[in-house]
Order: C-alpha cells, then structure tokens, then sequence
C-alpha cells in the first residue's frame, strides 16, 4: 500500500463522451485497488474495487482495469452525465500496512 | 448492519480553543478507524488511525491528537486550534485494511 499517484488533477468531459483517470503506485505487494467518489460537501462512497487476481471489474457505466506488470491501475467513465461531476480518490492497499491513503483525487466536471 | 456516526456536522471554534470530534461505529467490533482532514478542494489527508483500542498511528505531526477508549469509539483533539486546522475533517471505518473504508458525514470545522 502507501504512496499513489493520480492523474489528471482536474478533468473536464462533455456529457456522453468517457472519461479516463489513472493511478499509478509502487508497492509491488498492493493487491486491492478501490476507487471512491466525494460529491460536493458529501463524503466519499466506494464506487467500484478490483483485486490483483483481477485485470478488469465493469459495472454499468464503471470499469476498472489493472495492469500489475505496469503496477498502474484506471477509472473508466463512459457515457458522463452531469451527476457523474464529482472528485475521485483512488487507493492502492495491502502488503501489511494498515494504511488506507488515497491518491490525491482527481476533480471531474461533465459539462452538459 | 453496520453504521457509522460522526458529530458535530459543522463546528465553528475561536483560535485557541479546544476540540473534541467524536466517532462512533455500531454493528461490528475491532474495526480499523481512521480520521482524515481534507482541506478546500483539496485531497484527503490521514491524520490518525488505530488497529485496536489504546493503538493509535499518526501520520502527520500537527496540532491534534487521537484516542481510541473504546472498540468502537474514536475521539480527534486538540488542546488549541489554530486557523490552519480548518477544514472538512472525516471518521471512516474499515473491518480490514484491504476492504472497502466508510465514511462518516464529515465535521466541518471553521476555526475563526
């Protein structure tokens, strides 16, 4: 777990196209892989997770796809809609540590 | 099923105050508690977190302290606030660290 890069910070989509945001961490012993979503003045729910036995988790409009080798790991938002605007926290967790940090969050606006 | 409360929702405080955030997680035992701070548009900061009752971790030294007294019960202090505490600050509980977090509603916390 521990350390994650996330990118980009903010990232602007028009409605109905995707929307992709990545994270990137360096522990090789990481094996769970959450992604949260904090609307304004709320607090972050879980949105959808993948372990490391996984390379791909989709639901809905949600996908999620791992890279292990790479050790990165990406959100995939297809066909935004304006209540998807929000900030998106990834995590990368496990190898021991009790931490639970999250990447520094990424602020998405679909304009409609 | 499991819930999780967090009080005050909004809190404005004098600089040199003191604080006191509470925590409490109902409908399991030994959970990972975590208290985080996020400042305006920014990401989440963890400030503290515990593995069981009397343990506490901090992450980041500053101007707060932490206390477990109970399973299920986490208090975030301070002896003084000083402006730079302001912010949104979050109690979550996980049952594992490499499970999903739940957050509580959040304290937002003015200090003036």
């Amino acid at each position: 777990g521990e350390n994650v890069e996330q990118h980009p910070s903010t990232l602007s989509v028009q409605e109905g196209d995707s929307a992709v945001i990545k994270c990137t961490y360096s522990d090789s012993a990481s094996n769970y892989f959450p992604w949260y979503k904090q609307e304004l003045g709320k607090r972050p729910q879980l949105i959808i997770d993948i372990r490391s036995n996984v390379g791909e988790k989709k639901d809905q409009r949600i996908a999620v796809t791992l890279n292990k080798t790479a050790k990165h790991f990406s959100l995939h938002i297809t066909e935004t809609q304006p209540e998807d605007s929000a900030v998106y926290f990834c995590a990368a967790l496990g190898g021991g540590t009790y931490k639970y940090i999250f990447g520094t969050g990424t602020r998405l606006k679909v304009l409609a | 099923s499991q819930t999780i409360h967090q009080w005050p929702a909004t809190l404005v405080q004098p600089v040199g105050s003191p604080l006191s955030l509470e925590c409490t997680v109902e409908g399991t035992s030994n959970p990972n508690l975590y208290w985080y701070r996020q400042a305006a548009g920014r990401g989440l900061q963890l400030l503290f977190y515990s593995v069981g009752i009397g343990q506490i971790s901090s992450e980041v030294p500053q101007n707060l302290s932490a206390s477990r007294p109970q399973d299920r019960q986490f208090i975030l202090s301070s002896k003084k606030l000083l402006l730079s505490d302001s912010g949104f600050y979050l109690c979550a509980w996980s049952p594992s660290p490499e499970t999903e977090a739940f957050f509580g509603q959040g304290t937002r916390l003015t200090v003036v």
